[in-house]
Order: C-alpha cells, then structure tokens, then sequence
C-alpha cells in the first residue's frame, strides 16, 4: 500500500544546478500538491494540480516549475537552484472535490550549497 | 489574512496527562478545520477534520472548533510516548477550495 511516494528522499545540489523532484501516488486521486517545510515557516504550498492537465501557484512559486504528467505523477522541478531552496519538500494528493484529507509523502530532504 | 495561529512549544508532559493543543485563524471565510500529526523526519498524517463547531471525537482526540471566537484545538487524553509528535493545525476556506492553510505546529513530548 504504497500511498504518495516521492524520489529521491535526499539530495544535494550546487547553487545553479538543476533537479526535478519525482512524486507518484496509487490511490487515484485528482488532485496533487507541492509544500515546502521551513523551520518556523510551517507547510507552505508551492504549486498544486487540481485535476489532471491543469497546474496552479500556491503561495510560494517563484523558483519552480511543475508538470502533471499524468493522474498519478507530479514532479518539481528546480531550473537554477539557490540556497534558499534549501528545504524539506512534502509531495501530497486529495481526492480533489472535498480537500479535507491528504496524503502525503515522506519528503525530500534537498540542500543547496 | 490568512493566517493561522500555533503556538510552536516545544511542550512536554508527562504519560498520562491531557495535552491541549490550540490554534486561532483570522480568515472568517474558513470553513474545514484538521489537525495533522507529523512525527521526526515523516510526512504529516491527518488525524481529525470537523467543518462545524463544537466538538469531534475519535478514541482518545478531541478536536474543538469555536467558529465565534476563530479558535481551535485538539485535546489529547491519556497521552502515550507514540504520541510524541508535532501537530499541525489546518484550515480550508470550502469543499471547492484547494489552499489548505497551516499553523507552524506544535511540537509535543510525552515522557514516560
């Protein structure tokens, strides 16, 4: 029962480099969603995907690129990391009509230096 | 605004003992109201959501919303150790809306 997974779990990367965070779920979902977690900030949402082949930002946007590649893929992606990239990113999915539940992945750990 | 109020702790209690967790929201427009539980380097989980007022019971959690004064909790009676965690509050403006809000979380111990 595998739920939301996301690849890789831990990454570093130089400032300027590129990378695309991988996120998956089986549970046939509608929506899908991209968080960054700070120390002090909380959860904040990224970019989310309401339906398949369609994209939205959430409140923190600049700096990051989406795809929904199909119902059960959504990645991020980073074109020029910087260190203030440097997070905890949560991958999550909801059913999509009535968001009061979801499910998120484990995180990846990213570090920009 | 939409903002949403946590008192980040850290707070530590004892086994046994009732924990309060609170938030408070400034956003009159929201609606939902859940409580995650995060616990060291994992995902956050949902434990509870109510969209009204009043109280929702589940085992040994109580979550309480009181829509009059924008605040809510989550009561946790006789805490476990597996309770040691960070809760998160959240907030959605209505069943069509996609932006959950999140409190920081409050970050909880139980000492055996």
């Amino acid at each position: 029962n595998a739920g939301v997974t996301q690849t890789p779990k831990f990454q570093v990367l130089k400032t300027g480099q590129s990378m695309t965070l991988q996120c998956a779920q089986d549970m046939n979902h509608n929506s899908m969603y991209w968080y960054r977690q700070d120390p002090g900030m909380g959860l904040r949402l990224i970019y989310y995907s309401a339906s398949e082949g369609t994209t939205d930002k959430g409140e923190v946007p600049n700096g990051y690129n989406v795809s929904r590649l199909n119902k059960r893929e959504f990645s991020l992606r980073l074109e020029s990391a910087a260190p203030s990239q440097t997070s905890v990113y949560f991958c999550a999915s909801s059913r999509g009509t009535s968001n009061t539940e979801a499910f998120f992945g484990q995180g990846t750990r990213l570090t920009v230096v | 605004q939409k903002e949403v109020e946590q008192d980040p702790g850290p707070l530590s209690v004892p086994e046994g003992a009732i924990v309060s967790l609170n938030c408070t929201y400034s956003n009159s427009a929201f609606q939902y109201f859940m409580w995650y539980r995060q616990y060291s380097r994992k995902g956050p989980e949902l434990l509870m959501y109510t969209y009204s007022s009043g109280n929702k019971e589940d085992g040994r959690f109580t979550a309480q919303v009181d829509k009059s004064s924008k605040y809510i909790s989550l009561f946790i009676r006789d805490s476990q150790p597996s309770d040691s965690a960070t809760y998160l509050c959240a907030d959605l403006e209505g069943a069509g809306s996609y932006q959950l809000t999140f409190g920081k979380g409050t970050k909880l111990s139980v000492i055996p």
